[in-house]
């Protein structure tokens, strides 16, 4: 079945750039779909950050999208996000997902990874 | 930004009915999508375009959609039922992804 993991530093300082690596097993990236980076504050709710098919075409969450970089290597079957000037505010699980629904809306995000926390702090 | 409006906390007796409710301007003009999280877990999709229940979901949870609410129906709670419920859609005038704020479920 399909899986994914993620993968990165669970410490990042402020300012600097939290970069995250989402693993794909059992499907193939460059088969379709998007793939999607998420994530959760401590106690708080869902947040959608970005998402990328396997072409490279992104989109992602307004809010973030002038600190937000999602890539793909689709010979690895991976896709990562780069968050850069991090604060404290971004500490959070993050996860990423395969996005059914991209700008449709018809379909959700179907599969997630177990999640990572990434801690901002010096 | 188009904003989702979820209780935070619904309380219900083992075995009755639960009812989780999102709203949003003309949400009814919108696809919704329900998921569960349990603590410590990643969210999982229970029901999919207002009413689509993925395979593995039991038959009793269901949705519906209509004018500025979206529902989330939880029949014969049980234990396991127990957890945080998010509604997501898409917007599409800012293009984003929003999710509710979440609705704790309590068995009682």
């Amino acid at each position: 079945q399909v899986q994914l993991k993620e993968a990165g530093a669970g410490l990042v300082k402020p300012s600097e750039t939290l970069s995250l690596t989402c693993t794909v097993s059992g499907y193939s990236i460059s088969s379709g779909y998007y793939w999607g980076w998420l994530r959760q504050a401590p106690g708080k709710g869902l947040e959608w950050i970005g998402s990328i098919y396997h072409s490279g075409i992104t989109y992602s969450s307004p809010s973030l999208r002038s600190r937000v970089t999602i890539s793909v290597d689709s010979s690895k079957n991976q896709f990562s996000l780069s968050l850069s000037s991090v604060t404290a505010a971004d500490t959070a699980v993050y996860f990423c997902a395969r996005d059914q629904g991209a700008m449709r809306g018809t379909d959700p995000f179907d599969m997630w990874g177990q999640g990572t926390l990434v801690t901002v702090s010096s | 930004s188009y904003v989702l409006t979820q209780p935070p906390s619904v309380s219900v007796a083992p075995g009755q009915t639960a009812s989780v409710t999102c709203g949003g301007t003309n949400i009814g003009s919108k696809s919704v999508h329900w998921y569960q999280q349990r603590p410590g877990q990643a969210p999982v999709v229970v029901v999919y375009d207002d009413t689509v229940r993925p395979s593995g979901i039991p038959e009793r949870f269901s949705g519906s959609n209509s004018g500025n609410t979206a529902t989330l129906t939880i029949s014969r709670v049980a234990a396991g039922d127990e957890a945080d419920y998010y509604c997501q859609v898409w917007d599409r005038n800012s293009e984003d992804w929003v999710f509710g704020g979440g609705t704790k479920l309590t068995v009682l």
